[in-house]
């Protein structure tokens, strides 16, 4: 089958506006990841999801930062009043268990926020 | 502490040999992923490593040693395409987030 896929790949939005980043996992992965990649930076762990469940948001950097996959498959990441210091790339990952599991990444969204 | 350290630049000739090093804090982590990342691309995965010793996948191998918290990649008949970053990930034990090094970006030149 198809791997990860993002949408949209690039996003422009205003300051202050609300996006939605989009995940298609890989079928049949239990566990699903958000990543936020600064220029010239490793991926950053945002939050994690074992099927629907969100079982660590710990790296969300605020509460206008929040993530569902409400039937454990597509996952949404949805950020409110966007500010500029969110402009990065979000990569979402998947794997078959466990998070110590290989991860396979989707192409991530470029967001910029202008 | 969770600290994960990696050289971060490199340069090297196309045909030859390179070896990027991977430190981290033996508390932290049960083993270790290595993933390539091209420019503008998502991380693609190269090897895992929860054993000590050396593991080889064609023209690259990746080595462990749990209790130095140490590992590099090896990349053998350097090519051109090589040129990407590359990520040490430490991996910890039981369920917990995986974590990214910032990355080498290797540099092949002819």
């Amino acid at each position: 089958g198809a791997g990860v896929s993002q949408s949209p790949r690039y996003k422009v939005a205003k300051r202050g506006q609300d996006v939605a980043l989009r995940c298609d996992p890989i079928s049949g992965h239990v566990s699903l990841f958000w990543y936020q990649q600064a220029l010239g930076q490793g991926p950053e762990f945002l939050t994690y999801f074992q099927n629907e469940a969100q079982l660590d948001k710990s790296g969300l950097p605020s509460d206008r930062f929040f993530a569902e996959r409400p039937e454990g498959s597509v996952s949404t990441l949805k950020i409110q009043r966007t500010q500029q210091e969110d402009s990065a790339v979000y990569l979402c990952a998947s794997s078959l268990v466990a998070a110590g599991h290989t991860q396979y990444f989707g192409p991530g969204t470029r967001l910029t926020v202008l | 502490g969770q600290n994960i350290d990696q050289p971060t630049e490199m340069t090297a000739t196309e045909g030859a040999i390179v070896q990027i090093n991977c430190t981290y804090q033996t508390s932290g982590f049960n083993g270790l992923f290595w993933y390539q990342q091209h420019a503008g691309e998502a991380p693609t995965f190269l090897s895992y490593n929860v054993l000590d010793g050396l593991e080889e996948k064609g023209r690259f191998s990746s080595f462990l040693s749990r209790s130095k918290g140490y590992s590099y990649l090896l990349l053998k008949e350097l090519q051109m395409k090589d040129s990407a970053s590359y990520l040490c990930v430490g991996i910890p034990g039981g369920y917990q987030k995986v974590t990214f090094g910032t990355g080498t970006k290797l540099q092949v030149i002819p």
